[in-house]
């Protein structure tokens, strides 16, 4: 089956940095979507994109639609600790299945 | 947004038994369900996409008559773990769709077979 390589598998770093990941596909797809996982919890939407080259910000989050509509990225902005968790990016494949790519844990050191 | 409850959090069950999983759509009524698997530290697999009032499509690989889906309402649908086994734990994660392209999840059920 279609196969998300989202990147960096996991990020370390300093409260205050700014947090850059993204997905690629070898297929074109109408919809991303970056949701966030917190540990013994289910995945929350975070930001959701329809349109290429489209990108949309949800306060200190930024998402952008990549123009080729087989990539895009998840930009956090002067990280702070509640933003430790799993991001993952998804896309939507046939009947409103998602399909995950293998997710960035966040790591930020205080 | 909408809510997506599932029950229980977490189980623990002998081998051999089976154990019945809940996702319950709380104030609106999912046209579909989704049933995902998620070993530690790897990222969510779709196992079976679940349609009221129809069977479940399974996806490749995932044996059915190992995990019964039930949807019996637009609000509920269920995944009994039929004689359960070790390899068989891991934290199962539903998902339901009111017809637009928004996903809500559930909260997440930690399956520990001992």
């Amino acid at each position: 089956g279609q196969q998300l390589n989202q990147s960096p598998q996991s990020m370390f770093i300093q409260e205050g940095e700014d947090v850059s990941m993204n997905c690629t596909s070898s297929s074109i797809f109408n919809t991303w979507l970056w949701y966030k996982q917190e540990p013994g919890e289910g995945p929350v939407l975070l930001i959701a994109l329809y349109k290429a080259g489209e990108l949309t910000s949800n306060g200190r989050l930024t998402a952008q639609f990549g123009i080729t509509r087989k990539d895009s990225f998840l930009n956090i902005s002067a990280s702070i600790p509640s933003d430790v968790g799993i991001y993952f990016c998804a896309v939507i494949q046939g009947a409103q299945k998602l399909v995950f790519g293998q997710g960035t844990r966040l790591t930020i050191n205080p | 947004g909408a809510v997506v409850s599932q029950h229980p959090s977490w189980v623990i069950c002998k081998s051999g038994t089976s154990v019945k999983i809940e996702c319950r759509s709380l104030d609106f009524q999912a046209t579909t369900m989704f049933w995902y698997r998620q070993f530690p530290k790897q990222s969510l697999m779709l196992m079976a996409t679940s349609n009221e009032g129809s069977k479940a499509t399974y996806e490749q690989g995932v044996e059915k008559d190992k995990f019964l889906i039930n949807h019996a309402s637009l609000t509920l649908s269920t995944l009994t773990v039929t004689s359960a086994h070790p390899e068989d734990s891991s934290f199962y994660i539903c998902s339901a769709v009111t017809g637009n392209t928004e996903a809500f999840f559930g909260q997440g059920t930690r399956l520990t077979v001992v």
